[in-house]
């Protein structure tokens, strides 16, 4: 039972344009959500998190947007460039329990 | 952040065989765990590796075929026993550091083939 879901296998953008990726989750016991970014041939690397209890985080050209009400988060990155070319993970998970359930992941290309 | 390694970073095995994973992290982890990634598929979680007991298994997953220690806060081994091609994946283990918990970190993976 896939709890959480990347409807969108991927996405092309051109370089310096808005990339927009989407997350959907379906346990509403879920308070802390994560975005990882995989290259092949290495582990995901941590992007960054948001809390249950905001709807925003920014950190330099990545923002997070969380919809509780929707269960739906974003990430948005600001201005693309070449290098975030890459698997995108969204992540969740719920309190205490620091076990992540993925979703399957969007590869993003960064069309120069 | 954590550092964490993973060797072998790849393996070819025979049918039948077992392969020992190990991943050591350098600096001490609350936590660890070990997750799969089948071909084409998102990561799945295995296991939870406890330190000095039993590992805590997902649905799914059972301790005969993917046994796994960890003998301290820092080194931790899953096993993939009697393989057959279905094991075929990349296997990673991550870890969460005491000096910050809400974020877990992942090692380069171990890409199995097994023929």
């Amino acid at each position: 039972d896939q709890q959480v879901k990347q409807n969108s296998p991927s996405l092309s953008v051109q370089e310096g344009r808005i990339s927009i990726l989407n997350c959907d989750y379906t346990n509403s016991m879920f308070d802390y959500f994560l975005w990882y970014k995989k290259y092949p041939a290495e582990g995901p690397t941590f992007l960054i998190s948001i809390s249950s209890i905001k709807d925003k985080n920014e950190d330099g050209r990545f923002t997070v947007f969380l919809n509780k009400s929707a269960k739906h988060l974003s990430l948005h990155i600001v201005p693309s460039q070449p290098g975030d070319s890459a698997v995108y993970f969204c992540a969740a998970r719920w309190g205490n329990d620091y076990k992540l359930s993925f979703g399957a992941g969007t590869t993003v290309t960064v069309r120069a | 952040s954590a550092v964490i390694s993973q060797k072998p970073s790849r393996d070819i095995c025979q049918r039948g065989t077992s392969l020992t994973i190990q991943c050591q992290v350098d600096s001490q982890v609350t936590m660890m765990f070990w997750y799969r990634q089948q071909p084409g598929q998102s990561l799945t979680l295995i296991a939870t590796a406890n330190q000095g007991s039993e590992a805590t298994y997902e649905s799914g997953f059972v301790i005969d075929k993917f046994p796994i220690s960890r003998p301290n806060l820092t080194f931790s081994t899953l096993t993939v026993s009697n393989m057959s091609p279905e094991d075929s994946s990349i296997y990673l283990c991550s870890g969460i550091p005491g000096f910050k918990t809400d974020t877990q970190y992942f090692g380069p993976g171990t890409r199995l083939t097994v023929l």
